[in-house]
């Protein structure tokens, strides 16, 4: 079945640190979607990218989806203490939604 | 408007009962779907039931079970729980348009521990 890999699995930065983690699918993706779950918290969508080559922004944040349309890339600029969390991505089509394991941000202020 | 709400927050079992999870879907949300998380890992799909059809089902024993009501509103059943059970479940409702496209919203979770 399909398998959605996200690296690193954990990340440490200083705050004002650049963070970026990585998503890779077994296969190719209708879209991709990425959410955060903050520590005792539930997962929150952030975006959805359907495009090949996407690229979409938000403030600080940069989301990235792969020209084959099977990996994705979430990049932060300048992390904040506010950004701490694990951040997952889902791959999606015609099958339910398939969740990495996530990469979770620590920030150090 | 309400987002998502599930019942109960926290819930302890014993190896071998059953327990009943209740989710409200925000209103207009036609589709619930139930997720798994096990601590350290990321949501596992179980079911999608939309328009009280079932429309999806993960890789889980047929002790789990549910269903969704006229109101949308959505129950988890867990037959003999075993300890593997012990998880944060999360119930999302979305804007189901013939895919699994559309973004979840997520509940608070119910945190289920089966000692």
């Amino acid at each position: 079945g399909q398998q959605v890999m996200q690296i690193p699995q954990y990340q440490h930065v200083q705050e004002g640190e650049d963070f970026t983690t990585y998503c890779n699918s077994s296969t190719t993706l209708s879209n991709i979607q990425w959410y955060k779950q903050r520590p005792g918290g539930h997962p929150v969508f952030l975006i959805q990218l359907v495009k090949s080559g996407e690229v979409k922004k938000q403030k600080r944040l940069t989301f990235q989806f792969g020209e084959a349309k099977k990996n994705s890339s979430l990049h932060i600029t300048a992390t904040q203490t506010t950004d701490v969390g694990t951040y997952f991505c889902a791959g999606g089509g015609n099958t339910p939604l398939v969740f990495g394991k996530g990469t979770r941000l620590s920030v150090i202020a | 408007d309400a987002g998502v709400t599930q019942s109960p927050t926290h819930l302890i079992k014993t190896r071998g009962q059953h327990v009943t999870l209740r989710c409200s879907p925000i209103s207009g949300h036609k589709s619930v779907s139930w997720y798994q998380q096990v601590l350290g890992q990321g949501p596992q799909f179980i079911f999608q039931y939309y328009e009280k059809e079932e429309r999806g089902r993960g890789n889980f024993p047929d002790r789990f079970s549910a269903r969704q009501f006229p109101n949308y509103s959505s129950e988890l059943n867990v037959n003999a729980l075993l300890l593997g059970d012990s998880a944060l479940y999360l119930c999302a409702s979305n804007l189901y348009q013939g895919a699994y496209n559309s973004p979840l919203h997520f509940g608070n979770g119910t945190r289920l521990t089966v000692t």
